[in-house]
């Protein structure tokens, strides 16, 4: 069974630019998640979709923060102005329990 | 609200020493509790859950973990630990109502001497 693909790896932006992220979850898994982890912190949800519906986006900063799943498979994650604080890993996860991508690492200057 | 607490952040074995990993949680409901490991370089894996029944539980690796809900608290242990065992460990929580959503812990990084 193929694994959580995430796309880029790596990222490095300025501030103020704008950076998308690409996910494809385990065929067939319904439940998707972003996670954001911050360097020395455990995963913090962003995101979770069931489906193409989203479940729970209490903890994403909607201001500049979307994130979206089309026809409930691949995901993408935007962050649009971005700032210095957004440095981090961003996961992306299926399944239950969740299973995890490689992550994206972003870091703005 | 709810959250997961991991009180070592860093600790330090040589190898064959044992091991036990503290996670304690607030919430008053029922919950799943799962740990989480992070080898070097490699994704998050899951290492073991519990939902239910026996309160003790084994995972990969010689791992197991014990809930005890009276104090809210789901430890993990090894025996004896190896030099591979050397990762970051984070405990999570999975709340069973309302949005269903998953709390993770601030993780223990684990460092073992050979």
């Amino acid at each position: 069974e193929a694994g959580v693909a995430q796309s880029p790896r790596y990222k490095i932006i300025e501030k103020r630019q704008s950076v998308a992220f690409w996910c494809n979850p385990i065929s067939g898994h319904a439940t998707l998640y972003w996670y954001q982890q911050i360097l020395g912190q455990g995963p913090k949800l962003l995101i979770q979709f069931q489906n193409n519906g989203v479940v729970d986006d209490s903890q994403l900063p909607k201001d500049r923060f979307s994130a979206e799943r089309l026809k409930g498979v691949d995901s993408t994650l935007k962050i649009q102005p971005a700032k210095l604080e957004d440095s981090a890993v961003y996961l992306c996860a299926s399944s239950f329990p969740p299973t995890f991508g490689p992550g994206t690492r972003l870091t703005v200057t | 609200a709810q959250s997961v607490s991991q009180h070592n952040h860093h600790v330090i074995l040589s190898e064959a020493a044992s091991l036990e990993l503290g996670c304690n949680y607030s919430y008053g409901g029922t919950v799943n509790l799962f740990w989480y490991v992070q080898y070097p370089g490699q994704h998050l894996q899951l290492l073991l859950k519990y939902f239910s029944g026996d309160p003790l539980v084994k995972g990969i690796k010689g791992f197991e973990a014990e809930f005890i809900k009276s104090k809210f608290s789901f430890n993990l242990r090894k025996p004896s630990v190896q030099w591979s065992d050397t990762a970051e460990y984070f405990c999570a929580v999975r709340l069973t109502s309302g949005t269903y959503k998953y709390i993770f812990g601030t993780g223990t990084r684990l460092k073992v001497l050979a």
